[in-house]
């Protein structure tokens, strides 16, 4: 089955700056990518996702990449703020079976 | 409206015990899913239905079994809990199978003591 790897497992950056979260797949059958971010004691929330036949997507300050060759899909957030805080997770999908979940990356963003 | 609800938020239980938690989503959508999310923040999927039907099993004991009535509520029992049962349990639902597009609930927190 899919195996879905993030690095770095924790990230910390200073208020303002960029961050980068990469995922690498297994499967080169999957073509779907979400990223969710889940806070402190809350449920995952869908923030940005990618389909295969596309590169790159944005949303206001948050982008995907995606690297089908190299089969590996970044999520890119800029001027990043105190409530960009929490956990990230990346997924792949083939679109006819399960989501398979990263293990998750720590982002701290230092005031 | 909540899009995806669990009841209840909290557990606390006995080793033992047997428990059910239920989901129920107003999105339309035809699939559901149950998550466990342990202390690691790992989220491992469990169950999948689409449509009422099973279509996912994870290796997952057999004192957890689930249960969808109609395609909006999917629940889940669990028997005699152990300690390593507890963890975040998430229902979530999506508009078809492959988890597209998957919105979550807001969790239900068991802690078996």
């Amino acid at each position: 089955g899919e195996n879905v790897e993030q690095h770095p497992s924790t990230l910390s950056v200073q208020e303002g700056d960029s961050a980068v979260i990469k995922c690498t797949y297994s499967d080169s059958a999957s073509n779907y990518f979400p990223w969710y971010k889940q806070e402190l004691g809350k449920r995952p929330q869908l923030i940005i996702d990618i389909r295969s036949n596309v590169g790159e997507k944005k949303d206001q300050r948050i982008a995907v990449t995606l690297n089908k060759t190299a089969k590996h899909f970044s999520l890119h957030i800029t001027e990043t703020q105190p409530e960009d805080s929490a956990v990230y997770f990346c997924a792949a999908s083939t679109g006819n079976n399960r989501l398979a979940f990263g293990k998750g990356n720590q982002v701290v963003v230092i005031p | 409206d909540t899009a995806v609800s669990q009841t209840p938020k909290y557990l606390v239980t006995q080793m033992g015990n047997d428990k059910s938690i239920k989901c129920e989503q107003n999105l339309g959508h035809d699939t559901m899913y149950w998550y466990k999310q342990d202390s690691k923040k790992f989220l491992k999927i469990m169950f999948s239905y689409n449509n009422k039907e099973l279509i996912i099993n994870e290796t997952v004991p057999n004192r957890f079994s689930p249960k969808s009535p109609d395609k909006a509520h999917l629940n889940l029992h669990i028997n005699s809990l152990e300690l390593g049962d507890s963890a975040v349990y998430f229902c979530a639902s999506s508009p078809s199978q492959g988890g597209v597009g998957s919105f979550f609930g807001q969790g239900t927190r068991l802690t078996v003591v």
